[in-house]
């Protein structure tokens, strides 16, 4: 079975620029995440889709990020335009659907390293 | 509100000597608890999960971690560090309930001293 995925991996912008990266969750997954990790800092949550919804956006640091999952398959995450502190690692990770007593693990994919000069 | 706190930011050990890598957590609702290793240019593998059985919790690669609530810690451990478990170590918590966000400490590098 394939694991979460995302592309790029590496993406070295100018600020002001645009940028998309994308996530592939595991199949069957209905449960979505995006986190980042800035430089010496915690990873931290940045937005939760179950299928096409959003059921959390409160981690999104302003409006210059956008989040989507289209048909509740892949989701991408845009940042327009890209600042400097915008700089990090952003994670991906997705979870079958809660059945109570037993958590849900969320998979991790490998990470896309953004680099905003 | 949940948080988590990793004591040591680097932590070293010699090969074969023990590993412990500490987390205490606060939370307002009881907790699931997690250890996630990163591995240099890989992904956030979970190494174990405590989600109210049993307060030992055996992970993989030997890793294992006790919940103690009265200390509200969750640490890890391992009886004899291998030059493999160099990485990156993450604690997270998240509600017992749900499919809620993980919250997350600021990580543990250990390095595995020959």
């Amino acid at each position: 079975e394939a694991g979460v995925t995302q592309f790029p991996s590496h993406s070295v912008i100018e600020k002001g620029q645009t940028v998309t990266l994308r996530c592939d969750p595991i199949s069957g997954h209905d449960n979505l995440y995006w986190y980042r990790r800035v430089m010496g800092k915690e990873i931290k949550f940045l937005l939760h889709f179950v299928k096409e919804s959003k059921q959390d956006e409160s981690g999104m640091p302003n409006n210059r990020f956008l989040a989507e999952r289209t048909g509740g398959t892949y989701s991408t995450l845009k940042v327009q335009p890209a600042e400097l502190e915008d700089s990090g690692v952003y994670f991906c990770a997705s979870s079958q659907e809660d059945r109570g007593p037993v958590t849900d693990t969320q998979y991790f994919g490998p990470g896309t390293r953004l680099t905003v000069l | 509100a949940q948080s988590v706190t990793q004591l040591g930011s680097h932590v070293s050990v010699s090969e074969g000597a023990l590993v412990l890598l500490r987390c205490n957590y606060s939370s307002s609702v009881p907790p699931y608890l997690f250890w996630y290793v990163q591995y240099p240019n890989q992904g956030l593998q979970l190494l174990l999960k405590y989600t109210s059985a049993a307060t030992l919790v055996k992970g993989i690669n030997g890793f294992e971690a006790e919940f103690k609530k009265s200390e509200t810690s969750f640490h890890l451990t391992k009886p004899s560090a291998h030059m493999s478990d160099a990485a990156e170590y993450f604690c997270a918590v998240r509600p017992n309930f749900g499919n809620e966000k993980l919250t997350f400490g600021t990580g543990t590098r250990l390095t595995i001293i020959p």
